[in-house]
């Protein structure tokens, strides 16, 4: 079982649209962050959270930390095929712990 | 931001042989280092955890006989697989940390597609 379970695995929407991504956890994490790869390519980091209830907005990109720094969301507006990736969390404790992933695709 | 460097980005190698993945920071000290194996629009997968001038820390189910790991110096970590069959092909990832205990932040080599024929 993973640690880190993200929502959904898999999501395929037309450019302009909206979404938002779920990283969830029973546990708690010092901090938390966003990560995006590209197909033959080493995940890129997006953004750090460190503080419960922390919001960060990088460009169309918005991340937040939940209150009990347990769970995160990342939601982008209006969508653009540039931000097809698989999307990764990663919580910080005595390691990294990797969420399960999401496979994002912007269709022109 | 900090550089690591993944080397080679990919190689093909016959069935029965060993292949070594470099994995260099560039422009830091990696105490740690960690190597990851990912399928195909998966997370990555933990291999195993390196702090130089030790050995390495392996996770669950990954055969440390297998997956070779040295990391002999603060700027290098060697991933070698040993007697490589079809069913290791996948893409090897490294990262390294800076942290004491590499556990604040990490920056990824860009990961080594290896296909074993």
């Amino acid at each position: 079982t993973q640690l880190l379970e993200q929502s959904p695995q898999f999501l395929s929407i037309q450019e302009g649209e909206n979404l938002t991504v779920y990283c969830n956890s029973s546990s708690v994490f010092s901090s938390l962050q966003w990560y995006r790869q590209e197909p033959g390519e080493g995940p890129v980091l997006l953004v750090t959270v460190v503080t419960g209830g922390e919001v960060k907005k990088l460009k169309r990109l918005t991340f937040q930390f939940g209150d009990a720094r347990k769970d995160s969301s990342l939601h982008i507006t209006a969508a653009q095929p540039g931000d097809t990736g698989l999307y990764l969390c990663a919580g910080v404790r005595n390691q990294f712990y990797f969420g399960t992933g999401t496979s994002l695709t912007v269709i022109p | 931001g900090a550089v690591v460097s993944q080397h080679p980005s990919w190689v093909i190698c016959k069935s029965g042989t060993s292949v070594k993945i470099e994995c260099r920071s560039l422009d830091f000290q990696a105490t740690t280092m960690f190597w990851y194996r990912q399928f195909p629009k998966q997370s990555l997968m933990l291999m195993a955890t390196s702090n130089e001038g030790s050995k390495a820390t392996y996770e669950q189910g990954v055969e440390k006989d297998k997956f070779l790991i040295n990391h002999a110096s603060l700027t290098l970590s060697t991933l070698t697989v040993t007697s490589a069959h079809p069913e290791d092909s996948s893409f090897y990832i490294c990262s390294a940390s800076p942290g004491a205990r590499g556990y604040t932040e990490a920056f990824f080599g860009q990961g080594t597609r290896l296909t074993v024929v």
